[in-house]
């Protein structure tokens, strides 16, 4: 398995620019989630889905949108990139709360992403 | 408004000492709590958890200890080892909106040989 992955892992953008952040998980998960990670800030979630074809908004959903199509896929867009989007982006996926361990996420390698 | 602390940004552990890490919350809603591992370019990755209905969990070396009144958990890894210098996360969560989880900022253990 290779559990949680994410394209690209590294990308640079201008001001402006649009991109989408790809997650997938082979681990048949219900939940996933998109988070960003940024100095003295912890991880602040950006959005999360709870199944196929639903989203929902997090902490810090501003300036992204989402999209879950199929079960495996979590699609992070940035429609027009700000600088203030620089940050590490990590997507992560968890079992529903039907299954023994809802509340362990399992999270990808990250993509470090900067906005000039 | 930063729901979960960790005061503590780095943290230095002499080989074979304890290490412990401190987390503070402060929504009294908050039931369920984890630790994170975080390695350099790498995604953190689970370590223990603990339910506000103990207040003490163990799993080998690690061990969390949970203080509600106070609002308080820590980590506490018995022998500490290098390889566990890393970047550790407190988060905690609600039953009611289970699927949002609040992290911590994070704090740096190094743990010398």
């Amino acid at each position: 398995n290779a559990g949680v992955t994410q394209t690209p892992k590294f990308r640079v953008l201008k001001t402006g620019q649009s991109m989408t952040l790809l997650c997938a998980q082979d681990m048949n998960h219900e939940y996933m989630y998109w988070y960003r990670q940024d100095p003295g800030m912890g991880l602040r979630l950006i959005h999360y889905s709870v199944g196929e074809g639903t989203t929902a908004k997090g902490e810090v959903p501003d300036g992204y949108n989402v999209s879950r199509l199929k079960k495996q896929n979590f699609l992070l867009g940035l429609e027009s990139a700000a600088p203030s989007q620089t940050s590490v982006y990590f997507c992560a996926s968890s079992p529903s709360p039907r299954r023994r361990y809802y509340y362990e996420q399992y999270f990808g390698p990250g993509t470090r992403l900067t906005v000039t | 408004d930063q729901q979960v602390k960790q005061n503590s940004p780095s943290l230095s552990v002499q080989e074979g000492r304890i290490s412990i890490l401190n987390c503070d919350y402060t929504n009294s809603m908050f039931d369920y709590f984890l630790w994170y591992k975080k390695y350099p370019a790498e995604g953190p990755t689970f370590l223990i958890s603990i339910s506000s209905i103990k207040d003490k969990n163990e799993d080998g070396r690690f061990t969390v200890f949970l203080n509600k009144s106070a609002k308080h958990l820590s980590l506490h890894i018995v022998p500490s080892q290098p390889g566990d210098s890393a970047v550790y996360f407190c988060a905690a969560s609600s039953s009611n909106t289970g699927n949002q989880f609040y992290f911590g900022t994070g704090t740096s253990l190094t743990v010398i040989p």
